[in-house]
């Protein structure tokens, strides 16, 4: 079965500091990971992406996250918070031996304070 | 741009009622996903659909149907709406490779009362 969570409900950032949101997940094979944004009133947008290869993906908006396979992990971070990064992120996960779906976490809502 | 459309963005029906979801793609996708989103509870998979005429049953299918007889349209039909079908619904596209992404719509915010 596949899983992903993420453990904080709420993150707030001051603008320009460096933000993170956290992802841990749990398949049986080896993963494809997604970030997804939404902002107020509008549906999800794609940001990044794991498939294979180098470990650090770099997404749109500024966005990267880390793939760590020993920690089970899939953080996503940017330098320099903006305010207009505020809005909801949801982590993805797909097991490729597995469902063709992909499985959603709960989401994080994420406000950087001006 | 990929255009991923459905038909309300904010719906109010009473118990009992049939109600219709519609959504519609214009990038030619095989792949359409019907989620909904609770606060708490993320996005859960009601429906999927491979391709025209093919379905497969999400995590929460109960209380849903779905229709997909042509490409660019899937449906999403609750065949008498209850209270706890209140919820947004978002509707997802994508090509038939599983490591893409999925395009979204705006979503129908669905009250049921």
């Amino acid at each position: 079965a596949q899983s992903v969570a993420q453990p904080e409900d709420q993150v707030n950032v001051a603008e320009g500091n460096p933000l993170t949101v956290k992802c841990t997940y749990s398949v049986s094979g080896n993963p494809y990971l997604f970030w997804y944004v939404q902002y107020p009133n509008r549906g999800l947008q794609f940001l990044l992406k794991y498939i294979t290869g180098d470990n650090l993906v770099k997404g749109s908006y500024g966005f990267e996250a880390e793939f760590n396979k020993s920690q089970t992990s899939f953080h996503l971070k940017k330098p320099s918070a903006l305010v207009s990064d505020s809005a909801l992120y949801f982590c993805a996960v797909r097991d490729p031996t597995g469902a063709n779906n992909l499985f959603f976490g709960t989401g994080t809502r994420l406000t950087v304070i001006p | 741009d990929v255009k991923v459309t459905q038909s309300s963005r904010y719906l109010v029906k009473r118990t009992g009622e049939k109600v219709f979801l519609e959504c519609v793609q214009d990038m030619d996708h095989e792949n359409m996903f019907w989620y909904r989103q609770d606060p708490g509870l993320g996005l859960r998979l009601i429906y999927f659909s491979y391709d025209v005429k093919m379905k497969e049953k999400g995590d929460i299918p109960e209380g849903y149907s779905v229709s997909r007889e042509k490409k660019e349209r899937f449906s999403l039909i609750l065949e008498s709406a209850s209270t706890n079908q209140t919820s947004m619904y978002l509707c997802a596209s994508r090509i038939r490779a599983s490591n893409e992404k999925l395009f979204f719509g705006s979503g129908t915010q669905l009250s049921v009362l």
